[in-house]
């Protein structure tokens, strides 16, 4: 099954820091690739797809990058509400799997 | 307002069955591949299944192949999960979602717990 790699697992930040986090996928997927943000207790929230479109009401400091087999999610100035979980997905092969998280934390 | 809410959610023994229901309200169902994505505690999110607009095809992860079925009811704006021969590894927050094309799964429920334990 298709392998979806997440780095790093955890990152401490400051507000005003920019942010990335790197999907890797254990084959070439072109751009089907979506991001998710989860905060604890709530359902994930859908940020961005196909790799680099921004999901409708999503704020523009988020943005992805990649295709093939290497992703980015990019919080170009972190702000206080984005200390989260993020996580990537696959959509283009079966089973869809997503990436294990990558905990955003304050520094 | 769109929503999905997901009702169904149980304390259930091994061995033992639980239907999941997914209500759809203000888009239509049927416009839209929908997935059961599950979230063991503390853990990451795992997808479950998936169907496509007319409930014709049907995915599922290979753990819960053979013994959960996806549904879905577009008259009604219904989604389902019929769970059987439940373990305690499937005890987890199940949240329908609409997965669209390429990552793109935009609405999703709130989850309800499915806890599996003798």
């Amino acid at each position: 099954a298709m392998q979806m790699t997440q780095s790093p697992s955890s990152l401490s930040a400051s507000v005003g820091d920019r942010v990335t986090i790197t999907c890797r996928a254990s084959r070439d997927i072109g751009s089907a690739v979506g991001w998710f943000q989860q905060k604890p207790g709530n359902a994930p929230k859908n940020l961005i797809f196909s790799a680099s479109n921004l999901q409708s009401g999503v704020p523009s400091r988020f943005s992805g990058g990649g295709s093939g087999t290497d992703f980015t999610l990019t919080i170009s100035s972190l702000q206080p509400e984005d200390f989260a979980t993020y996580f990537c997905l696959q959509d283009a092969n079966y089973p869809r799997s997503f990436g294990p998280g990558t905990k955003v934390e304050i520094k | 307002e769109v929503q999905l809410v997901e009702s169904g959610g149980d304390l259930v023994q091994p061995g033992g069955s639980l239907r999941l229901s997914c209500a759809a309200t203000g888009f239509s169902l049927r416009s839209f591949w929908m997935s059961w994505v599950r979230q063991a505690p503390g853990k990451g999110l795992e997808w479950v299944a998936n169907t496509n607009r007319d409930g014709s095809d049907n995915n599922y992860v290979d753990s819960v192949r053979g013994r959960f079925t996806i549904s879905r009811d577009n008259v009604n704006n219904l989604l389902y999960l019929q769970m059987d021969s439940l373990r305690v590894e499937d005890t987890a927050v199940y949240y329908c979602v609409s997965s669209g094309y390429q990552g793109n799964w935009h609405y999703w429920g709130q989850g309800t717990l499915v806890t599996v334990s003798s």
